[in-house]
């Protein structure tokens, strides 16, 4: 089955520096990579997605890069605010849907002042 | 529009008994996921229905089970619990309309103590 890995698993950064949280899959089929941001105590939440026809996508200042090739992704952050502190998620799925998600295991990012 | 319920929130069982959790999707979603979440595996997938059809299914024994009923509402249930069987378990809803689908729509879980 699919396999996902995900790095740092913590990252300390400071206010209105950037962060990248990077994640590999195993399965080449997966084609749907979407990111979910947990605060604590909360439920996740989509904060952006991609499909394996696009190899980027950019929302504010939340970017997700995908690399077919190498079977990776990346999440990149600009300007971080303390409110970006979350435990981030990144999953994979086949069939470009949401149904049957591989998530790694998160990165809880910490924006100090 | 209200978001995915939950039911119970939290709820402490004892080693050998069976718990039943229930999941209210958005009004109009018809795809329910459950997922199991734990501080050293993250969350994992535990199965799927659509249109009260079991569409998919993780890696988890015959143990943990599921339906979902014709107003999409879903209940899972484990049984013989185990120590390791303690865990939040989230319910997401979506609309899944093929590949055009794609954001799950989490409830706030249902936190589960297994003594």
């Amino acid at each position: 089955g699919e396999n996902v890995e995900q790095h740092p698993s913590t990252l300390s950064v400071q206010e209105g520096d950037s962060a990248v949280i990077k994640c590999t899959y195993s399965d080449s089929a997966s084609n749907y990579f979407p990111w979910y941001k947990q605060e604590l105590g909360k439920r996740p939440q989509l904060i952006i997605d991609i499909r394996s026809n696009v190899g980027e996508k950019k929302d504010q200042r939340i970017a997700v890069t995908l690399n077919k090739t190498a079977k990776h992704f990346s999440l990149h952050i600009t300007e971080t605010q303390p409110e970006d502190s979350a435990v981030y998620f990144c999953a994979a799925s086949m069939g470009g849907t949401a149904s049957k998600l591989t998530f790694g295991t998160g990165t809880r990012l910490q924006v100090t002042l | 529009k209200a978001g995915v319920t939950q039911t119970p929130r939290y709820l402490i069982k004892t080693r050998g008994q069976q718990v039943t959790l229930s999941c209210s999707p958005i009004s109009g979603h018809r795809s329910v996921s459950w997922y199991q979440q734990t501080p050293g595996q993250g969350l994992q997938f535990l199965f799927e229905y659509f249109s009260e059809t079991q569409r998919n299914k993780g890696n988890f024994p015959g143990r943990f089970s599921g339906r979902q009923f014709s107003n999409s509402r879903s209940e899972m249930n484990v049984s013989t619990l185990e120590l390791g069987d303690s865990a939040l378990y989230l319910c997401a809803s979506s609309t899944r309309q093929g590949a055009g689908t794609g954001e799950l729509f989490f409830g706030e879980g249902s936190r589960l103590t297994v003594l």
